[in-house]
């Protein structure tokens, strides 16, 4: 069982906006800002989207952002496009020197 | 830029050990922690472990511990990590990733490519 719950899935058409949740624990989310998300399309790595709860890498469109509240994380993806169809995945540093991740969320552009 | 290139696909039996490796360039390999995920079939990420930039201290996911071991070169800018005992459920692609430089509590930016590991007998 990942120590993150995720939805396993969310949707929404083009252009609109979507929100995936994160709900860790006071071992991990809640007691830490190392919170990361990850755009995972089939077949492919990881790509980081957003670390330290909200933070964006350089070429990381800003239509993606972060944020956090007590032990539950948040992405969100505005003006939704057929290319962020994918899987969404988040991680959070967590007491003993861990990494956590979520199970997963499918993302789909209707 | 930075590039994570992992060895090939790798078929075990059960009980047998293997061992990846994954060569860094692009950047100064020697002060980045390196970490190591897997994906078993139509499953999500698991965080196996992490190497400090030294080689000299590593933390594994307690599920692993006393069957991996996570090591480095410096010399070549190669990680590598090892999995010994394997079964059935260690059928997975194997990822290395680039940490931060500064300490272990960033989840890791750059990712390999991936490498499959798959135990059958």
């Amino acid at each position: 069982q990942p120590a993150l719950t995720q939805p396993a899935s969310v949707s929404g058409s083009p252009g609109q906006s979507i929100t995936i949740s994160c709900t860790g624990s006071s071992s991990d989310v809640a007691s830490y800002n190392f919170v990361s998300w990850y755009q995972q399309h089939p077949g492919k790595a990881p790509k980081l989207m957003i670390y330290e709860v909200s933070e964006r890498p350089s070429g990381v469109s800003n239509r993606f952002s972060g944020s956090k509240s007590g032990n539950t994380a948040s992405l969100t993806i505005s003006g939704l496009q057929a290319e962020d169809e994918a899987e969404y995945f988040c991680c959070s540093y967590a007491d003993g020197s861990t990494q956590v991740f979520g199970g997963g969320t499918t993302l789909t552009v209707l | 830029q930075v590039q994570l290139v992992q060895s090939g696909a790798e078929v075990k039996k059960p009980g047998a050990s293997v061992k990846v490796s994954c060569k860094a360039s692009g950047y100064t390999f020697s002060i980045y922690y390196m970490y190591w995920v897997r994906q078993a079939p139509g499953q999500g990420l698991e965080w196996m472990g992490i190497i400090n930039p030294s080689g000299d201290s590593t933390s594994y996911a307690q599920r692993f511990q006393g069957r991996v071991t996570m090591t480095r070169d410096t010399s070549t800018s190669t990680v590598y990590m090892e999995l010994s005992s394997l079964g059935s459920e260690d059928t997975a692609v194997y990822y290395c990733a680039r940490g931060s430089s500064s300490s272990w509590y960033d989840q890791p930016d750059y990712w390999g490519q991936g490498t499959q590991v798959t135990v059958s007998s």
